[in-house]
């Protein structure tokens, strides 16, 4: 059975930064293209990072809106993904799941950017 | 970036019917797409990729159809528990995007 935890979230200052940790099982992490993506209080889906195998060069993809403020990386060891978010602004405010190629999905761990 | 326009917003209808879920994208996505299906508080689950093919467990009377830049969800025989928003997404180009949902109920 495939499973995906999303860790880290919580109520965080403008400004400041959060690390979101997937930790996955039941599927062969080392060959999945894990994916972040939220969901805001208003309920809209928003892709946000996608990070590829080591057979793709661990390759990185980011929506316009994060680039340069989040990064995404991965521990095939400990079949986790990671989110690194920084310089949070409050419209990053949403819930955050992790997903392989977005055929199964977490339950998610809630951000909210607030002061 | 590709925009995905889904309609209707909202859709109401009786046990037993059919309904169909409508999604546009801006260009052309070559069955880049997938549709999910997310119960109150719960997490997106895949239904649809391809266009037109069935998620493993996904009861069949989901189905989705469509290319270019027309695509459609539709689900046969609506049951209480299908009761939910559904999204369809396009994967072909980056970033990938969504439509902005639809809310079905039950009449």
């Amino acid at each position: 059975e495939v499973q995906l935890v999303e860790t880290g979230g919580g109520l965080v200052q403008p400004g400041k930064s959060l690390k979101l940790t997937c930790a996955t099982s039941g599927f062969t992490f080392s060959n999945a293209w894990m994916h972040w993506v939220r969901q805001s209080p208003e309920k809209q889906l928003e892709w946000v990072a996608q990070i590829k195998a080591k057979s793709n060069n661990y390759a990185t993809y980011y929506a316009e809106s994060v680039k340069g403020r989040f990064t995404i990386s991965r521990d095939d060891s400990k079949s986790s993904v990671y989110l690194q978010m920084n310089s949070l602004k409050e419209e990053d405010t949403a819930i955050y799941y992790c997903t392989p190629s977005f055929a199964y999905w977490g339950q998610g761990t809630l951000v909210t950017v607030s002061s | 970036d590709i925009q995905m326009t889904q309609s209707p917003a909202s859709l109401s209808a009786s046990l037993g019917e059919t309904v169909t879920i409508e999604c546009r994208a801006s260009e052309d996505i070559y069955n880049g797409l997938a549709w999910y299906q997310q119960k109150p508080g719960k997490s997106p689950q895949l239904l649809i990729y391809n266009a037109n093919s069935l998620h493993t467990g996904v009861p069949s009377r989901f189905s989705g159809s469509g290319s270019g830049t027309q695509y459609s969800l539709k689900i046969n025989s609506l049951q209480s528990e299908d009761v939910a928003s559904y999204f369809c997404q396009q994967y072909y180009d980056y970033p990938f995007t969504f439509g902005s949902g639809t809310k079905l109920e039950i009449k």
